[in-house]
């Protein structure tokens, strides 16, 4: 079985300061780890994956993600928020099975960005 | 870039009746998902489909429910009897392999609202 815990359901940082979104995450198998982005009214984005090679992940928008096994986390991070940083933010573990990957959804954390 | 569509972008149903969502994935990609986010809720997994057939479903995905990829291009959802309770986002999903290639590329939704 795998889950998900999204430590923050609501974040608010200035714009300019650094943003961290908290993840942990439970997994029968070695996992890959992903974090998605939702804008207002579009689809879900991927901003950045981890597949078992560097831990320290970059993505796009200068987002990057660290994971360590020994603590069951993936948090993400960017230096400096940016107002189009305003979003949800959703952190999905991957269990590969012969003809699918599975994802399993954190319940995502929101970000508001203040000017 | 190529990226995965849905029709229609909100649909309105009463109660019993059929409902199918549309899906065009991406045009090279061999798996195709279907998600679905009830307001305030996780975003739920409901269906795998490779190689014309379902590889995984979960227990949402009942008799209610059918999947089909009718031609090269559509991937459909078919709800045969809404209930109040299918309400939600439904998200289509499609990734080109698995494993370390298997990021799930999401469309921008279906709001189904059932009355």
């Amino acid at each position: 079985a795998q889950s998900v815990t999204q430590l923050d359901s609501h974040v608010s940082v200035s714009e300019g300061t650094p943003v961290l979104l908290r993840c942990n995450y439970s997994s029968s198998y070695s996992p890959s780890l992903f974090w998605y982005v939702q804008h207002p009214n579009k689809g879900l984005q991927l901003l950045l994956k981890y597949t078992s090679a560097a831990t320290l992940v970059k993505g796009i928008n200068g987002f990057e993600a660290e994971f360590k096994k020994s603590e069951t986390s993936f948090h993400l991070t960017k230096p400096s928020a940016h107002m189009s940083d305003a979003a949800e933010y959703f952190c999905v573990v991957s269990r590969v099975k012969a003809a699918g990957n599975k994802l399993t959804f954190g319940g995502g954390t929101r970000v508001l960005v203040k000017p | 870039e190529p990226e995965v569509t849905q029709t229609p972008s909100h649909q309105v149903t009463q109660m019993g009746q059929e409902v199918i969502l549309r899906c065009v994935p991406i045009s090279n990609h061999l798996y195709f998902y279907w998600y679905r986010q009830i307001l305030g809720q996780k975003v739920e997994f409901l269906v795998s489909f490779y190689n014309n057939e379902i590889s995984e479903k979960s227990e949402i995905f009942d008799d209610q429910f059918s999947v089909e990829r009718p031609d090269g291009s559509n991937f459909t959802l078919k709800i045969r009897s809404t209930k109040l309770e299918d309400s939600a986002m439904y998200f289509c999903a499609s990734s080109e392999a698995l494993g370390s290639r298997g990021e799930q590329y999401f469309g921008p939704g279906t709001r189904l609202t059932v009355t």
